[in-house]
């Protein structure tokens, strides 16, 4: 069965900083897919980053990127230059590429980005 | 392109009657899904579609059911609703690309939501 942990529950980031939000994964297939979602207040859920199982790349898009560690099974998302706009809940999902359909998220982080 | 849709934005149900939530997508897509969201607990998967006329549980389906009678649209419905199905339903669709070595996860892309209420 695959899971998500993202061990923090809120963070504090002046803006402008960087910040990264943890998210660590447990599957037993070899080919995946991880995503990253924003939920900001309004409640919409905005797809933010993908990153295969098999890219030797690290993923990025704009002022997000995806630090992708296989054997550490994390995929940590960093979004540089934080700004106001960026405080949301942020998800990590995953979802095994054969077979099962099911996109699993983690629990969250809510981002709050400080002037 | 309006992406996914989803009607209604807002319902107030009593115990035991019965609702059905549309979700439409015009972005050609194969695979649809209904997710719920509740408190600490991330999104959960209800049922989803791999197509026209096909529908499939997911991992908590119990008191709902679905039915895909048009590509572009996927209906959740409850029969007779409980206190306990007060949540977000979330509507997503996604493309099935083929899987490969490099990568080929489908990113599902989401609806606004629908915050049902159950009194």
């Amino acid at each position: 069965a695959q899971k998500i942990t993202q061990t923090q529950p809120g963070m504090f980031v002046q803006e402008k900083e960087a910040v990264t939000l943890d998210c660590t994964y447990d599957t037993s297939d070899q080919s995946y897919g991880l995503f990253w979602y924003k939920q900001p207040s309004s409640g919409e859920m905005i797809f933010l980053i993908y990153q295969g199982s098999y890219d030797e790349q690290n993923a990025t898009e704009g002022r997000y990127s995806l630090n992708f560690q296989k054997a550490r099974k994390s995929a940590n998302l960093v979004i540089s230059a934080s700004q106001l706009g960026d405080s949301a809940m942020y998800f990590c999902a995953i979802k095994e590429n054969f077979g099962n359909e099911k996109l699993t998220f983690g629990t969250g982080t809510r981002l709050t980005i400080i002037p | 392109n309006a992406g996914v849709t989803q009607t209604p934005k807002f319902r107030v149900l009593k115990t035991g009657q019965s609702m059905t939530l549309l979700c439409a997508q015009d972005m050609n897509h194969e695979y649809m899904y209904w997710y719920r969201q509740d408190p600490g607990m991330g999104l959960r998967l209800i049922h989803y579609s791999v197509g026209e006329g096909t529908t499939a549980k997911g991992e908590v389906p119990d008191g709902y059911n679905v039915s895909r009678l048009k590509k572009q649209n996927f209906l959740l419905g409850l029969e007779s609703a409980a206190p306990s199905q007060t949540s977000v339903y979330f509507c997503a669709s996604s493309y099935r690309k083929r899987p490969g070595l490099a990568g080929g996860a489908d990113t599902q892309y989401f609806g606004p939501g629908t915050r049902l209420t159950v009194l």
